[in-house]
């Protein structure tokens, strides 16, 4: 079985710029979620999709960070514009529907912003 | 409020010795607790979690985890390390009884060890 991709793996920006990174779970889950991990703590809930519909968005900085997962299944989130304290390590993982299910998480995408 | 503590940043043990790797967890209701392990530049793997019924969970690579309702502790533990076992290691926590609630990660404690 496959396992969560995302790219790209790495990226440099300046503050101000924007970048968007990608993600596709693993075939037939449903829900998607995308986590910011800054260094030294642990991964932090940005948004959480289930199908294409949002479950929770309350921890997204709505002016500045969008996400969408368009037909249930990839997911875009983008930054514009970034800011230093952006950056951090974005990570994508998914799940089946049920609430304990554990989550499979991609390799994650280093950002930098200088 | 949901809250994980991983009183430890770092626990260092030799190769061959038990380890423990603490983990304490506040919830309003009842927990879904999970121990995930981070490799350097690598994703979050999943390692074991506990949802009801027998206290003791066994997971993968040999880990094992002891849930305690009276301590709120979910602590990881390994009966003889391996060198290969050092890396990050991050417990969550999600309330079972609250729909829509997030899973919520500790802060981390990275294991060390030694030959």
């Amino acid at each position: 079985e496959a396992g969560v991709a995302q790219s790209p793996r790495y990226k440099i920006i300046e503050k101000r710029q924007s970048v968007a990174f990608w993600c596709n779970p693993i075939s037939g889950h449903a829900t998607l979620y995308w986590y910011q991990q800054i260094l030294g703590q642990g991964p932090k809930l940005l948004i959480q999709f289930q199908n294409n519909g949002v479950v929770d968005d309350s921890q997204l900085p709505k002016d500045r960070f969008s996400a969408e997962r368009l037909k249930g299944v990839d997911s875009t989130l983008k930054i514009q514009p970034a800011k230093l304290e952006d950056s951090a390590v974005y990570l994508c993982a998914s799940s089946r529907l049920d609430r304990h299910s554990e989550q499979f998480f991609g390799p994650g995408t280093r950002l930098t912003v200088l | 409020a949901q809250s994980v503590a991983q009183p430890e940043d770092q626990v260092n043990v030799a190769e061959g010795n038990p380890l423990t790797v603490k983990c304490t967890y506040s919830v309003s209701g009842n927990p879904y607790l999970f121990w995930y392990v981070q490799y350097p530049n690598r994703g979050l793997q999943f390692l074991l979690k506990y949802i009801t019924g027998d206290n003791l969970v066994k997971g993968s690579y040999g880990f094992e985890a002891e849930f305690n309702k009276s301590q709120t502790s979910f602590h990881l533990k390994k009966p003889s390390a391996l060198v290969s076992d050092s890396a990050l290691y991050f417990c969550a926590v999600r309330d079972r009884d609250q729909a829509g609630t997030a899973l919520i990660f500790g802060k981390g404690t990275t294991l060390s060890v030694s030959s």
